[in-house]
């Protein structure tokens, strides 16, 4: 079965540097990829989504990723992280039935 | 104009007791789901509707009944609720079904049982 980890439970950051945020999958076939984020009590917004194509995915508010197939990573990354960034990110791969499986997300603490 | 919509947001209530969640999307999508986040904020499946029909059913309690009247809207029925059913419930919808296909949340339904 697809699996999802995600090493970091709780990253804190102070505003400006930068931010890796670690993602790996256990399917070794053909995967969709997505990053999501929960602002706090807010609903989950999608980031950004890898299919196929170029590794490098860019996604909204300066957010990119990168799909490692070698690696089984599909890390988030954002050079320069700003307190309106604190948030609870969830790294997903697209089950065969349409449903997403997720990791058990990391929380980002950005101090001012 | 709120893509996926579910009431209430808040549900406190005592074990025993039945409740229904509802969900709506008016964004057209054929595909449907309910979503649970734990305490430690971990989202897993519970079930998915495509077009009215059940294509996901996790091994979640037969107390649990999803109703789907038609495709806009999802609705979770709970019987006989229990401590551990407290957790926020997430309804999103997508396009269609399928593993490339992103997805649109609702912002929860926070359910405490007293």
């Amino acid at each position: 079965a697809q699996s999802v980890s995600q090493h970091n439970h709780h990253v804190i950051l102070s505003e400006a540097a930068s931010l890796e945020l670690g993602c790996n999958y256990s399917y070794g076939g053909t995967v969709n990829l997505f990053w999501y984020v929960q602002y706090p009590g807010q609903h989950l917004q999608l980031l950004l989504k890898y299919f196929s194509g170029d590794p490098l995915v860019k996604g909204i508010k300066g957010f990119e990723a990168e799909f490692i197939k070698s690696k089984f990573s599909f890390n988030l990354r954002k050079p320069s992280v700003q307190w309106s960034d604190t948030a609870e990110y969830f790294c997903a791969v697209g089950g065969s039935q349409g449903n997403l499986i997720f990791g058990k997300g990391t929380k980002l603490s950005v101090k001012p | 104009d709120t893509a996926v919509s579910q009431t209430p947001k808040y549900l406190v209530t005592q074990m025993g007791n039945d409740k229904s969640i509802k969900c709506e999307q008016n964004l057209g999508h054929d595909t449907m789901y309910w979503y649970k986040q734990d305490s430690k904020k971990f989202l897993k499946i519970m079930f998915s509707y495509n077009n009215k029909e059940l294509i996901i059913n996790e091994t979640v309690p037969n107390r649990f009944s999803p109703k789907s009247p038609d495709k806009a809207h999802l609705n979770l029925h709970i019987n006989s609720l229990e401590l551990g059913d407290s957790a926020v419930y997430f309804c999103a919808s997508s396009q269609v079904a399928g593993p490339n296909q992103p997805q649109h949340f609702g912002d929860g339904t926070r359910l405490s049982i007293l």
